[in-house]
């Protein structure tokens, strides 16, 4: 089953509006990062945030981190049509050998 | 200057064929990925490879063998292809695990 999964599945808002993509996981991380894939694209990071660190923000971006919850949220606020894309999370945990394992995303469409 | 490169980009072959997608990263990183997008959009980790070892994902048919010439590469070598293995699959590279991965721009895969 997948680490990470992401609710909703798929999203669909006004430009201006905010966005909020959620992500829970099952087992401890040592950090939980989002990342974003345009249509036909790779997968670009966006932010990392750390066990021990419950909020950061990157321009628009802020996310936060629950670990008592296993779950995160990432906010994407005053949403351009230019932010539609999927968007994952992606814990690193000891119990994969540390490697990053992937959510089944969330289609973001921001209307013009 | 692309950090991460995989060629081809599309691969459109017979069932039963042998196949290769290459992977090469300029960015020094010690670990390099390999992972499966499947038509629903999940990302599935098949290999972490560095100068160290190799982890795979015990998953993965053992018709997939990544093959590394040295640090900055890892090549996916795929035999007897089967109509399950068509997919999107990304080339990814980290400083070391559990940090932020770069990926490639994808190699859609149709077995037909």
């Amino acid at each position: 089953s997948q680490q990470g999964e992401e609710d909703p599945q798929a999203l669909s808002i006004q430009e201006g509006e905010n966005a909020t993509m959620n992500c829970s996981y099952k087992t401890s991380i040592n950090n939980l990062q989002w990342y974003r894939q345009n249509s036909g694209r790779g997968l670009v990071h966006l932010i990392l945030i750390r066990s021990n660190e419950r909020e950061k923000h990157s321009g628009r971006l802020r996310v936060t981190l629950d670990t008592s919850k296993k779950s995160s949220s990432l906010l994407i606020t005053a949403s351009r049509a230019a932010d539609t894309a999927s968007y994952f999370c992606a814990t690193a945990s000891n119990n994969a050998g540390n490697m990053l394992t992937f959510g089944g995303g969330t289609r973001l469409m921001v209307k013009p | 200057d692309t950090a991460v490169s995989q060629t081809p980009k599309y691969l459109v072959t017979q069932m039963g064929n042998d196949k290769s997608i290459k992977c090469e990263q300029n960015l020094g990183h010690d670990t390099m990925y390999w992972y499966k997008q499947d038509s629903k959009k999940f990302l599935k980790i098949m290999f972490s490879y560095n100068n160290k070892e190799l982890i795979i994902n015990e998953t993965v048919p053992n018709r997939f063998s990544p093959k590394s010439p040295d640090k900055a590469h890892l090549n996916l070598h795929i035999n007897s292809l089967e109509l399950g293995d068509s997919a999107v699959y990304f080339c990814a590279s980290s400083q070391d695990h559990a940090r932020t991965a770069f990926f490639g721009q994808g190699t859609r895969l149709t077995v037909v």
